[in-house]
């Protein structure tokens, strides 16, 4: 069973420009979170998704981000215009949300994006 | 504002000896997760302990958590040089995010 899978690991983009983060949860999992992390500091919650759904966003900024998860195929972490403080890593997690392995998250390696 | 806070911040032992590292909280918690993060690279999850459990262990771990003081613990024994990492606690908090501690970076010397 893959573990969680993010892409691409690294990114670089330039001020202005968009990012597209992508997270396929592992097998079986429908309940995806977005985490940031800042060079030596702890992760913060961004947002909570199921299929086709936001369930908290409440770690959103409220412009240039925005996440999905469709009904196929990965959830995508999209965010526009990108600023030098956009500069993170970018970490996915699944959960099954049912059996004995409910609340317990599986983090994908993480997207580095840096802003130049 | 972060829920969990590590302590301590950084941690250098010898090898061969126990590592010990302290959560504390401020809100009520469905469960407590420790993760492990190996430089540069992702989480991987240690254990999780409900919110009423007092004592989880695995393997060379043991964690505590004691409600009453919003504190949890995390008791490495025989560390390794492969325990160097960076150490987090994070609460769960109703059935969605969880909400991580700044880490507690922890370095074996051999």
């Amino acid at each position: 069973n893959a573990g969680v899978m993010q892409n691409p690991r690294h990114l670089v983009r330039r001020r202005g420009q968009e990012a597209r983060l992508r997270c396929s949860p592992m097998k079986g999992h429908s309940h995806v979170y977005w985490y940031r992390q800042l060079p030596e500091e702890g992760l913060k919650f961004m947002v909570y998704l199921q299929k086709e759904n936001i369930i908290d966003e409440s770690g959103m900024p409220k412009e240039r981000f925005s996440a999905e998860f469709p009904k196929e195929g990965p959830s995508i972490l999209r965010i526009q215009q990108v600023v030098r403080g956009d500069s993170a890593a970018y970490f996915c997690a699944s959960s099954p949300r049912q059996g004995a392995f409910a609340d317990t998250q599986y983090f994908g390696p993480g997207t580095r994006l840096t802003v130049l | 504002s972060q829920q969990g806070e590590e302590d301590p911040q950084a941690l250098s032992i010898q090898e061969g000896e126990n590592a010990t590292m302290n959560c504390s909280y401020k809100t009520s918690i469905n469960n407590l997760q420790w993760y492990r993060q190996n430089s540069g690279r992702g989480l991987v999850h240690l254990i999780l302990i409900r919110s009423n459990e007092r004592e989880k262990h695995s393997g060379r771990l043991r964690v505590t958590l004691d409600t009453s003081k919003k504190s949890s613990s995390l008791l490495i024994t025989a560390s390794r040089a492969a325990d160097t990492a960076s150490y987090f606690c994070a609460t769960g908090q109703g059935a969605q995010k969880l909400v991580f501690g700044q880490g507690t970076r922890l370095t074996i010397n051999p």
